[in-house]
Formats: C-alpha cells, sequence, structure tokens
C-alpha cells in the first residue's frame, strides 16, 4: 500500500501569512493527488485535483503543485475561514488519505 | 445536480453486520464509480472501497475479508455491507463518486451494546 506522510501535523499562522502544506508518498503517484478542506462535522471538500488543478469555486489563493512522491498546498494568503484540517488523498493505486494537517491561527 | 446522501442505522452491536445504502441524483451508476470513505471521531479518512461502473469493485486489503459493495442501478442505490463489527468501526461513514469531487454528508455509526 501507498503511504502517504503530511507534515507538518499542526500548523498555526497569521492571517496573511503565506502557507505551505506538505505531502509525501512512499512512492510515485504520478500526480494523482488531490487535497481536501475540512472543518469540523463537515465532508470533505474538494479544493485541488490531480495536484494542480483548482475545483470550481475555490478561491485563487489556494493552489497546489508536486510530482513524483512529493506534493504540496500552498495558500497565498491565510484567511479566518481557512482554519481547517486539510488532507491529502492519492489515487493512483489502492487509495489513501495523509493523516492530515490541522491549521490554526496564531 | 449531483447529490449522494448516506442512510443507516445509528447503533449497530459488536459482531454484528453493518448496511449502508447511498443514494445519488445527478449521475448514472453505469457510468460513474462511487466509493466508500470513514472517518472515527477525532481522526483522518480511510477508503474503504467503491464500485465501478462496469460492477467490479475494489477494496482496502485491510477491510477485504469483510466488506461487499454491490449496487441498484434503478434505484440510483449503492450498498456497503460489512460484518464482524468492532467498537473501532464507530466512525462516519461517506460516499463520494469519483473523481472524488462530491460527497454526502455522512452517517454516523457507533458500534456498542
Amino acid at each position: 500500500d501507498i503511504q502517504m506522510t503530511q507534515s507538518p501535523s499542526l500548523l498555526s499562522a497569521s492571517v496573511g501569512d503565506r502557507v505551505t502544506l506538505n505531502c509525501k508518498a512512499s512512492q510515485n503517484i504520478n500526480k494523482n493527488l488531490n487535497w481536501y478542506q475540512q472543518k469540523l462535522g463537515e465532508a470533505p471538500k474538494l479544493l485541488i485535483y490531480y495536484t494542480n488543478n483548482l475545483q470550481t469555486g475555490i478561491p485563487s489563493r489556494f493552489s497546489g503543485s508536486g510530482s513524483g512522491t512529493d506534493y504540496t498546498l500552498t495558500i497565498s494568503s491565510l484567511q479566518p475561514e481557512d482554519v481547517a484540517t486539510y488532507f491529502c488523498f492519492q489515487y493512483n493505486s489502492g487509495p489513501t488519505f495523509g493523516a492530515g494537517t490541522k491549521l490554526e491561527l496564531k | 445536480q449531483v447529490q449522494l446522501k448516506e442512510s443507516g442505522p445509528g447503533l449497530v452491536q459488536p459482531s454484528q453486520t453493518l448496511s449502508l445504502t447511498c443514494t445519488v441524483s445527478g449521475f448514472s451508476l453505469t457510468s460513474n464509480s462511487v466509493h466508500w470513505v470513514r472517518q472515527p471521531p477525532g481522526k483522518g479518512l480511510e477508503w474503504m472501497g467503491g464500485i465501478w461502473g462496469d460492477g467490479s469493485t475494489d477494496y482496502n486489503s485491510a477491510l477485504k475479508s469483510r466488506l461487499s459493495i454491490s449496487r441498484d442501478t434503478s434505484k440510483s442505490q449503492v450498498f456497503l455491507k460489512m460484518n464482524s463489527l468492532q467498537t473501532d468501526d464507530t466512525a462516519i461513514y461517506f460516499c463520494t463518486v469519483v473523481p472524488f469531487d462530491y460527497w454526502g454528508q455522512g452517517v454516523m455509526v457507533t458500534v456498542s451494546s
């Protein structure tokens, strides 16, 4: 099975900060990676699909990049409504999620 | 528009079988794949398995011996059955459609006597 390692597990940042979340796969996943935002009591919300494609309706401050085993979600200017847990998800084979990064305001 | 909605019992006794239904609208099950994902309280997400447009299935290897996913295309429903439930199967169970963009709101299942 492909393991997905997210870092950091907890991130504290201020409004307006540029924030970077990381996801590392145990093997090449060929950019078959999505990023989700999840707020308490809600279903995951797709932000980025196939590594770097912004889902319809998602603010442009969110962006994704990466290849091979290393992937990144960037929030260019953190907003209060971005406080949530973020999960990466690989669907290259035997789909698996990362353990999540909890993003909080400093 | 695309919608998915999970339904099922909120409480299941240990060792019993869980049966959940995902009712979908806005797309055809014969052309799309629906998957199940679960999330224990306060923890991360776990892909359980899914059923493809041609009716074939894929399962998480850790759950494969206990899990069955099927569908009724005439009713636009996908079913999950998992046997031998234990307390660590307590979770919110979600259904989602490939490419994993639309999700149901989830159904909370508690395994307890």
